[in-house]
């Protein structure tokens, strides 16, 4: 079955601290794995993403660690602002198959609160 | 660059009433495009995707459908709502990177 299982259901960090947001996967053939911050009443906003062939990817302030043997990743969000304050969710894709569109299965998402 | 457009933004309909969202993408040809409902609190349920005009598929039974009359126009309908039916509906198109895919702003429906 093609889940995804993400971790906290919240998550609350001082400001500056490192936020940290789990997702694991059943689905080996996953091939893009995303992560999207939705900011009230928004539309998800892709944050982020790496495919399965590297260990982490940083942009900025954000990294993705990915453990294939485990079938996880994470996100990590260094010196965290108030500004950071969203729901992020994880997610995984895989090709469609001939005459299907690719498709994203989404984790439950992670609520982020960073105080100031 | 290629812009998504939903439209309403916010909804309030009686219980048993009609319904029709559209999605609209700017800026880009054949894209795929999908339907997703968000319960409160909730993570994201695909509802139906489109590859091409008149082709959609469905993922999960329900009281909805949908249509792609134009390349980039997509339209979420009911003839009768539910209660269950109250949720954030998001359009998404495909980009040209693998995998990814950009969300419009959202409709936000209450049934009443």
């Amino acid at each position: 079955q093609q889940q995804v299982k993400q971790s906290p259901q919240s998550l609350i960090v001082q400001k500056g601290g490192i936020s940290i947001i789990n997702c694991a996967y059943e689905n080996t053939a996953f091939d893009y794995l995303p992560w999207y911050q939705q900011f009230p009443g928004k539309g998800p906003a892709l944050l982020i993403a790496i495919r399965p062939d590297v260990s982490e990817k940083k942009e900025g302030r954000f990294t993705i660690s990915f453990n294939k043997s485990a079938k996880q990743f994470s996100l990590h969000i260094m010196d965290s602002q108030p500004g950071d304050s969203a729901t992020y969710f994880c997610a995984a894709s895989i090709e469609g198959s001939s005459g299907s569109a690719r498709q994203l299965t989404f984790g439950s998402g992670t609520q982020l609160t960073v105080l100031p | 660059s290629q812009t998504i457009h939903q439209w309403p933004a916010t909804l309030v309909q009686p219980v048993g009433s009609p319904l029709s969202l559209e999605c609209t993408v700017e800026g880009t040809s054949n894209p795929n495009l999908y339907w997703y409902r968000q319960a409160a609190g909730r993570g994201l349920q695909l509802l139906f995707y489109s590859v091409g005009i008149g082709q959609i598929s469905s993922e999960v039974p329900q009281n909805l459908s949908a249509s792609r009359p134009q390349d980039r126009q997509f339209i979420l309908s009911s003839k009768k709502l539910l209660l269950s039916d109250s949720g954030f509906y998001l359009c998404a198109w495909r980009g040209t990177s693998v995998g990814e895919q950009f969300f419009g702003p959202g409709t936000r429906l209450t049934v009443l």
